[in-house]
């Protein structure tokens, strides 16, 4: 099974709104990520979990809050969002890899439907 | 820094047409891993193949192949016989094991542009 599930499907919130996505995933992967994608472009990082705890952080706004409150779940807090977030954003897994050699590999990323979010 | 260059932006063929998607990365890493995914108009991302840099056999399932060379820093897919729901944007993306390493073990991926793959019946 390699499903990652992503709630809810589609969302429209005012700016001055607060409201949250979330993703799980029952893989037993220990690395969870965001992803941004704005039409006809590729998909954007956003953050990276490792092992429950935030790994990467590419510059994002504070008006985006990630959560992992356990190694299944992933949440992206959102608040006074601007019309140029609309996006679709979409939640990955992988397994994370304790790197001792670098043969040790790099586990693929499996990605959720995401979410399609506009903001009024 | 890494990069993943798609430089077809669209192809349209007819069904059962071959057709080869081009993908060429620069990386400063010795060791990276690439990978294809496919978008359909549903929107999520589905996993193709991953190839790790230290090892460079092509690979073959059923109507897709994948032809790695790191002299030329491409990574191609060919789909053979391609079919209507083959109709998709691919996209080719690229890690490194340097940044894996920053990253607690794991790392987000560097995608190209994608290519928008149109089979026509």
């Amino acid at each position: 099974d390699t499903e990652v599930t992503q709630t809810p499907k589609h969302l429209v919130m005012g700016m001055t709104n607060k409201k949250s996505l979330k993703c799980e995933q029952h893989m037993g992967h220990r690395a969870m990520y965001w992803y941004k994608q704005k039409a006809k472009k590729p998909p954007e990082l956003m953050f990276v979990y490792s092992y429950e705890k935030l790994s990467i952080n590419e510059s994002v706004p504070s008006r985006f809050s990630p959560e992992c409150p356990n190694s299944s779940l992933l949440n992206l807090h959102l608040h006074a969002l601007q019309p140029e977030d609309s996006a679709l954003y979409l939640c990955a897994s992988s397994q994370a890899t304790k790197l001792i050699l670098r043969q040790d590999g790099f586990y693929e990323q499996y990605f959720g439907p995401g979410t399609r979010l506009t903001v009024t | 820094a890494q990069k993943v260059t798609q430089a077809q932006t669209e192809i349209s063929v007819v069904e059962k047409e071959d057709v080869t998607l081009d993908c060429v990365y620069e990386t400063r890493d010795t060791t990276y891993y690439l990978f294809w995914y496919k978008q359909p108009p549903s929107g999520e991302l589905v996993f193709l193949i991953r190839r790790n840099s230290f090892d460079e056999q092509n690979e073959i399932s059923g109507r897709y192949s994948w032809n790695f060379q790191k002299s030329t820093s491409s990574f191609n897919f060919t789909i053979t016989a391609s079919q209507v729901v083959d109709s998709a944007v691919y996209f080719c993306a690229l890690s490194e094991a340097g940044a894996m390493y920053s990253g607690g073990g794991a790392d987000g991926l560097t995608f190209g542009k994608g290519t928008h793959l149109i089979i026509q019946p």
